[in-house]
């Protein structure tokens, strides 16, 4: 079974930092990760998908890298805004109907 | 465009009690799934479906029936519901099998079975 862990499990940065949120999986023959967010009493919202035979993937601020080999994932905040806070969770396939969900890293940025 | 729309958002139960919660999506997707959401052990995969008419167990099915009749509905039976089952559930749709492509989340819907 896919184990997902995010550490920090929280995290408060200033406005305008950089950041960078960590994903491990134990299983190296991962489909492809997916990074969602969540806001309080919302659903997820996704981020940025990355197939299996893809390293990384952008949109806007976001980047979001994949190494198989080593079993990470981070996803990069650039110039972190308030807007930005959330809980950010990633998953992982493994090529069955099932991703397996990280308890999720909970991001406060202060103005 | 609405998405997936879940209903009810909030619901209280008592033991033994039965309910449906409702699952709808509007795009056309083939793949649809129930997780569980609970403190400080991430999203469980209740069942998922392929394609109407088709259904399979994910990690945690005990308790949870589901049924798909059709492309846009894909609703989650507690037969009788215990403590345990008290979690906040989200429906997922994605266009291809789960494993393939990028999952669109319903807004929750909050369970407490008292």
């Amino acid at each position: 079974k896919q184990e997902v862990t995010q550490i920090p499990a929280a995290l408060s940065v200033p406005e305008g930092e950089n950041l960078v949120l960590n994903c491990s999986f134990t299983d190296s023959a991962i489909y492809n990760l997916q990074w969602f967010r969540q806001d309080p009493g919302k659903g997820l919202t996704s981020l940025l998908l990355i197939q299996s035979s893809q390293r990384e993937q952008t949109s806007g601020r976001l980047n979001a890298s994949l190494d198989k080999s080593s079993g990470r994932s981070t996803l990069y905040i650039a110039a972190s805004q308030p807007g930005d806070s959330a809980t950010y969770l990633c998953a992982g396939h493994s090529g069955a109907n099932n991703l397996f969900f990280g308890t999720g890293t909970r991001l406060t940025v202060i103005p | 465009n609405a998405g997936v729309t879940q209903t009810p958002k909030f619901q209280v139960l008592k033991t033994g009690q039965s309910m449906t919660l409702q699952c709808a999506q509007d795009m056309n997707h083939e793949y649809m799934s129930w997780y569980r959401q609970d403190p400080g052990m991430g999203l469980r995969l209740i069942h998922y479906s392929v394609g109407a008419g088709i259904t399979d167990q994910g990690e945690v099915p005990n308790g949870y029936n589901v049924s798909r009749s059709t492309t846009e509905d894909f609703p989650l039976r507690l037969l009788s519901a215990a403590p345990s089952q008290t979690s906040v559930y989200f429906c997922a749709s994605s266009y291809r099998t789960g494993a393939n492509g990028e999952l669109f989340f319903g807004e929750g819907s909050r369970l407490t079975v008292l």
